[in-house]
């Protein structure tokens, strides 16, 4: 069965600190990738998407970037976090046309 | 941008009552899907319903799709408190990378 997981679940980092968070899923093959922020009490906002090794979407301009160094592994980052980057991101996986299957997330808190 | 927009934002009921949570979307999709949250936790898949047909039923959970109206709902019969959590539609039209718009949810709590 497939598995996805994502790690760490809380971070708590300075602002100007660099970020790096880590998904990776396992039992399948080529699945598209996500990258979401979701705001306290919001829905999820779509940052980056991969559909394959080394191919990035990015959905919205900001302070973030994504690589895919392998086939299910996805990678989130930050040279410099600022206040806004704080929230809780989600990595999820799809094959196409099916259903999207998340992680548990990462609570990340910038002081 | 959202898409999906749900209706209510929060809903409060008793253990045993049903729960209908309401989307509305503007773009023609191919399947709309429907999630649940858990407080602090990822999402869980629910159900997804295609743009071809009008109902499904998944155990206690009935969705509908009106594609004329650009809506969907979500029917929870016999609710319990584990029901509690918040509720997501989600659309997929059919976009490269099959990219999900998200709505703000509904957050419904079940009283004991």
């Amino acid at each position: 069965s497939q598995t996805i997981h994502q790690w760490p679940a809380t971070l708590v980092q300075p602002v100007g600190s660099p970020l790096s968070l880590e998904c990776t899923v396992e039992g399948t093959s080529n699945p598209n990738l996500y990258w979401y922020r979701q705001a306290a009490g919001r829905g999820l906002q779509l940052l980056f998407y991969s559909v394959g090794i080394g191919q990035i979407s990015s959905e919205v301009p900001q302070n973030l970037s994504a690589s895919r160094p392998q086939d299910r592994q996805f990678i989130l980052s930050s040279k410099k976090l600022l206040l806004s980057d704080s929230g809780f991101y989600l990595c999820a996986w799809s094959l196409f046309g099916q259903p999207q299957h998340f992680g548990d997330g990462t609570r990340l808190s910038i002081l | 941008s959202q898409q999906g927009e749900e209706d209510p934002q929060a809903l409060s009921i008793q253990e045993g009552e049903n729960a209908t949570m309401n989307c509305s979307y503007k773009t023609s999709i191919n399947n709309l899907q429907w999630y649940r949250q858990n407080s602090g936790r990822g999402l869980v898949h629910l159900i997804l319903i295609r743009s071809n047909e009008r109902e499904k039923h998944s155990g206690r959970l009935r969705v509908t799709l009106d594609t004329s109206k650009k809506s969907s709902s979500l029917l929870i019969t016999a609710s319990r408190a584990a029901d509690t959590a918040s509720y997501f539609c989600a659309t997929d039209a059919g976009n490269a990378g099959n990219m999900l718009t998200f709505g703000g949810g509904t957050r419904l709590m079940v009283k004991p």
